[in-house]
């Protein structure tokens, strides 16, 4: 199965400074990448996604890159907000198989 | 557009009781869901897959006569949590997953905050 690490566990910002998160992963064939962002009692929410015949992709802040030789694909996150506070987890995937998630980044921005 | 229903997000109950947890796929058709487990501080833990109108699949642990799946139909899922002790106190999560969605539909429930007294 796949085995995924996620580096950093805990990641402190001040506001307007940028976040990243590195997610590694085991299996070659996967090749779906999504970013979920959990916030305090609530279930994930998908974030960014990005497939394996795509390099990097923006959306605003958040910017998901993959580098499938190396096997990992990073969460940037730039101007943090507060509200960007939450807990962070990438799930690689093969497409339909099931998630197996990392164990998550405890992001902390403060005002 | 891809929106999942979980209800109740909170439930107390006595040691020994059961409690149902239900799942609804507001606008797809969730061919298959999927049942997670999360303690505090941790990531989440697959307990089941279902399809519907077949048998979960339960992953390697997870007692199947305790925690009964149901997935009569294309947009509802159930989790019951038989005889309940204080150590299945958790926060469980649903995702539904349909086909054709951009992110290969899976959404989340907004999850249930179990605890058994």
């Amino acid at each position: 199965g796949e085995n995924v690490e996620q580096h950093p566990s805990t990641l402190s910002v001040q506001e307007g400074d940028s976040a990243v998160i590195k997610c590694t992963y085991s299996d070659s064939a996967s090749n779906y990448f999504p970013w979920y962002k959990q916030e305090l009692g609530k279930g994930p929410q998908l974030i960014i996604d990005i497939r394996s015949n795509v390099g990097e992709k923006k959306d605003q802040r958040i910017a998901v890159t993959l580098n499938k030789t190396a096997k990992h694909f990073s969460l940037h996150i730039t101007e943090t907000q507060p509200e960007d506070s939450a807990v962070y987890f990438c799930a690689p995937n093969s497409g339909y198989s099931t998630l197996t998630f990392g164990k998550g980044t405890m992001l902390l921005v403060s005002p | 557009g891809a929106v999942v229903s979980q209800h109740p997000s909170r439930v107390i109950c006595k040691s020994g009781t059961s409690v149902k947890i239900e799942c609804r796929s507001l606008d797809f058709q969730a061919t298959t869901m999927f049942w997670y487990r999360q303690f505090p501080k941790q990531s989440l833990m697959l307990m089941a897959t279902s399809n519907e109108g077949s048998k979960a699949t339960y992953e390697q642990g997870v007692e199947k006569d305790k925690f009964l799946i149901n997935h009569a139909s294309l947009t509802l899922s159930t989790l019951t949590v038989t005889s309940a002790h204080p150590e299945d106190s958790s926060f469980y999560i649903c995702s539904a997953r349909g086909t054709g969605a951009r992110n290969y539909g899976y959404t989340f429930g907004s999850g249930t905050r179990l605890t058994v007294v």
